[in-house]
């Protein structure tokens, strides 16, 4: 159990186009999301937090007007790539994590987004 | 600022040797301290996590090993095999893992056969 979704596993888009990328606990609900973002061969970095049902909560650092994250139910949340960039070509992660103290957050296989 | 702090970059092991990689942290607010291993073009799978009330924890070949005073933790993998081939990240978080997690910059660990 404890699977993590995301789709597409990769995209390439315009520059000045968006893009969403879903994110979806398959067999489990999930009331906080992460979303993380991964350069090559470097570390992924937290982007923002997102609980179901509120406005997700941004890294310093984090444009939220370009990185929009819907949290709408407990299975489903989505980071929109708005205006994308070159410069935002990278890999996003996200995870989901289950209700209750000490329980672990499980990651999705990721989606490789490249702009052009 | 750079809050986990990982060595080293890299690291080749003979097979059936011991992986030992390591991860120090500042913010003593951080109360879960996980190991994940990657891939590439792969999400990070959750090998294994140890909280600062435990010294040391052990699953299978995995063992963390968890000095709170020093403020550092590392990841022990015995008999390690070619397939052990990866990148290793640790991680902190607040919360018992309820906040996102900072992540080390990774191992890229290489087991020869």
């Amino acid at each position: 159990g404890a699977v993590v979704s995301q789709h597409p596993s990769w995209v390439i888009c315009k520059s000045g186009t968006s893009v969403k990328i879903e994110c979806r606990s398959l067999d489990f609900q999930a009331t906080t999301m992460f979303w993380y973002r991964q350069f090559p061969k470097q570390s992924l970095m937290l982007m923002a937090t997102s609980n179901e049902g509120s406005k997700a909560t941004y890294e310093q650092g984090v444009e939220k007007d370009k990185f929009l994250i819907n949290h709408a139910s407990l299975t489903l949340s989505t980071l929109t790539v708005t205006s994308a960039h070159p410069e935002d070509s990278s890999f996003y992660i996200c995870s989901a994590r289950k209700a209750g103290i000490g329980t672990e957050a499980f990651f999705g296989q990721g989606t490789r987004l490249t702009v052009v | 600022q750079q809050q986990v702090k990982q060595s080293p970059q890299s690291l080749i092991v003979q097979k059936g040797g011991i992986s030992i990689i390591n991860c120090a942290y500042e913010n003593t607010a951080f109360d879960y301290f996980p190991w994940y291993q990657q891939f590439p073009g792969k999400g990070p799978a959750l090998l294994i996590a140890i909280r600062p009330d435990v010294s040391e924890k052990k699953e299978g070949r995995f063992t963390i090993s968890f000095n709170k005073s020093a403020k550092q933790f590392s990841l022990h993998i015995m008999d390690s095999q070619p397939g052990d081939s990866a990148t290793y990240f640790c991680a902190a978080s607040r919360s018992r893992g309820a906040d996102g997690l900072t992540f080390g910059k990774g191992t890229h660990l290489i087991i020869q056969p």
